[in-house]
Parts: structure tokens; C-alpha cells; sequence
């Protein structure tokens, strides 16, 4: 069974900081990376998605980076701001056509 | 372009009855990916959708079932309903495989009293 890993669960930043979290997945048979934010009350909306190894996709002040050959993926925040609070998916994307759906990083930035 | 979108928006259903929820896609995406989300819980995969056939299903019980019609909509069915069922429901589309960027409707909120 494809098993994806996100760490940490949670994670308290203050307004300003800078951070960053990890997406763990198999790489035998991958094809592709996928991010997405989840807003309270809204449905998730994508970030990235990333293909190749050494991939790094920007979009304001959020970047991801993709190492195909270890499996792992960074999402890293620039200066968080408030509307940045949100949980923060990633999905990996194999050859039997299925998306697999890590458990999310919930992300909290304090005023 | 119209986005996805779920009918209906919220349901109230009691243990043992059946409920179907609906779902159309972005105007020419093909493929329809349905999930569930129970509080404290991430996004569990039920099933994708490709033209008309299912292409690929999650770890839930048969009383879980889905279609797709030749316009792409796709309908999801939970019959005996159980009271773990209570959940949000959402749908997702993509021009041809889960592969591209998911599009995700707004759900579907499901409460089983």
C-alpha cells in the first residue's frame, strides 16, 4: 500500500517567520507531486504541481522544491502572514493512475 | 469558465436510508475524483471516474458507489446509511487524469442522525 507522509501535523509560526514542511512518498513508479492550500470552509485549491527531479515552482512567497530520487518535497513560506493559516496537502501521482493524498500539515500563524 | 459545482449543498438523512449526491465537472474535464472528509481527518478517496468507468476506488465498504455520464457529470450513492457516513463530500475534476491540477467543488455536507 502507497503510504504518503506529511510532517509536521501542526505547526505554530509567528506572523514574519519564515517555514517550511516535508512530503514524503514512495518513488518507484512516480509521476508526479501535487500541493494544495485547504482554508477553513473553502475547498483545498492547488499550489503546485511538480514533475521532474530538482522541479522548483514559486508563487509569492510560497516555493516548493521536489527530490524524485529520495522521495520528499518541501513547501516553504516566506514572512507568513495570517491569511497563510490553512492546512497544506500534498498527493503523489503514480503510473496505476492513482493519487495518493497525505494527511496534511495544519498550519497556524500567531499575530 | 464555470468552476465545479455540488448539489446539493447540505443533507440531513437518517440511519438506513440511501442519499445521491451530484456532481459537474469543468466544462471539458473528464475525469471526477470523489472524497471524504470526517472532522479530525484528511481527504479520503473513494473513487475516480474516466469516461463513464471507474478507473480507480478507495478502502470503503460497497454501500459506497458512484457513476459517470457521457457529459462527464458524475453521482455518488451511500445507501444504509450509518451514522459514521456524516461527513463532508467532495468532488474534484481534471481534464484527463488525477495526474493535473485537481479542481475541487464546494461539497456536500452529509449529516446522519
Amino acid at each position: 500500500i502507497l503510504n504518503v507522509e506529511q510532517s509536521p501535523q501542526s505547526l505554530h509560526v509567528q506572523e514574519g517567520d519564515s517555514t517550511n514542511f516535508t512530503c514524503s512518498f514512495p518513488s518507484s513508479n512516480f509521476y508526479a507531486l501535487h500541493w494544495y492550500r485547504w482554508e477553513t470552509a473553502k475547498s483545498p485549491e492547488a499550489l503546485f504541481v511538480m514533475t521532474l527531479n530538482g522541479d522548483e515552482k514559486k508563487k509569492g512567497r510560497i516555493s516548493a522544491t521536489l527530490n524524485t530520487k529520495e522521495g520528499y518535497s518541501y513547501l516553504y513560506i516566506k514572512g507568513s502572514q495570517p491569511e497563510d493559516s490553512a492546512t497544506y496537502l500534498c498527493a503523489s501521482f503514480y503510473s496505476n493512475y492513482q493519487l495518493i493524498w497525505g494527511a496534511g500539515t495544519k498550519l497556524i500563524i500567531k499575530p | 469558465k464555470a468552476g465545479v459545482t455540488q448539489t446539493p449543498r447540505y443533507l440531513i438523512k437518517t440511519r438506513g436510508q440511501q442519499v445521491t449526491l451530484s456532481c459537474s465537472p469543468i466544462s471539458g474535464h473528464r475525469s471526477v475524483s470523489w472524497y471524504q472528509q470526517t472532522p479530525g481527518q484528511g481527504l479520503q478517496f473513494l473513487f475516480e471516474y474516466f469516461s463513464e468507468t471507474q478507473r480507480n476506488k478507495g478502502n470503503f465498504p460497497g454501500r459506497f458507489s458512484g457513476r459517470q455520464f457521457s457529459n462527464s457529470r458524475s453521482e455518488m450513492n451511500v445507501s444504509t446509511l450509518e451514522l459514521g457516513d456524516s461527513a463532508l463530500y467532495l468532488c474534484a475534476s481534471s481534464p484527463m487524469t488525477t495526474q493535473e491540477t485537481q479542481y475541487f467543488g464546494p461539497g456536500t455536507r452529509l449529516l446522519v442522525l
